[in-house]
């Protein structure tokens, strides 16, 4: 079985601040972690993934999330926060094996960005 | 390229209709996917199809739910005898093989009077 938490269903920073958003995972294998962005009134937009290379995994748009497997944890970061980057983010998990298609996701955590 | 395309993008209709749900995925994707997105119960998975056949349809949450991909591309999710409980946002993703991360579309929007 597997499962996500999001800490904080809504993170508020300001424009140019540090963006950090909690991912825990529970997994009884090896996961993939994932972390998808949506904007209003579309799908999911895949940010980035760890697939058990380098635990530092850069995406797009300047975020990136360090998967530590002591802490069981895969938080985004992104150094400076732009208002285009005021969404619902989402963290997913899912096996690495075994039936490894099936998306485990978080609750999501709302980002808002201000002026 | 073009990507996961859904339609249609909204759908308002009576309570005890039935309603078709259309998804076109990337080309070349034989992997398939369904989730729901709801208030209450955030993103669940619905069923998986690789190629045509759906060898996961363990997330469907009633017998009223069906689904079918031909040609081993569009796929129909299915809802017979809708209930207000089924209002939600229906997600479509694809991706080349179960391996590979998943495309999502841009979803339905369903709402149920």
């Amino acid at each position: 079985a597997q499962s996500v938490t999001q800490l904080g269903s809504h993170v508020s920073v300001s424009e140019g601040a540090l963006v950090l958003l909690r991912c825990n995972y529970s997994s009884s294998v090896p996961p993939y972690l994932f972390w998808y962005v949506q904007y209003p009134n579309q799908g999911l937009q895949l940010l980035l993934k760890y697939t058990s290379a380098a635990t530092l995994v850069k995406g797009i748009n300047g975020f990136e999330a360090e998967f530590k497997k002591s802490e069981t944890s895969f938080h985004l970061t992104k150094p400076s926060a732009h208002m285009r980057d005021a969404a619902e983010y989402f963290c997913a998990v899912r096996p690495s094996g075994g039936s490894n298609y099936k998306l485990t996701f978080g609750k999501g955590t709302l980002l808002t960005v201000n002026p | 390229g073009a990507g996961v395309s859904q339609s249609p993008s909204n759908k308002v209709t009576e309570k005890g209709k039935d309603v078709e749900l259309r998804c076109d995925p990337i080309s070349g994707h034989t992997a398939l996917y369904w989730y729901r997105q709801s208030l209450g119960q955030g993103l669940e998975f619905l069923i998986y199809f690789q190629g045509n056949s759906a060898p996961d349809k363990s997330g469907l949450p009633s017998d009223r739910f069906s689904a079918e991909r031909t040609g081993g591309s569009v796929s129909t999710l299915t809802i017979q005898r809708t209930q207000q409980e089924d209002s939600a946002v229906y997600l479509c993703a694809s991706s080349e093989d179960t391996h590979q991360p998943q495309h999502f579309g841009d979803g339905t929007r369903l709402s149920i009077l």
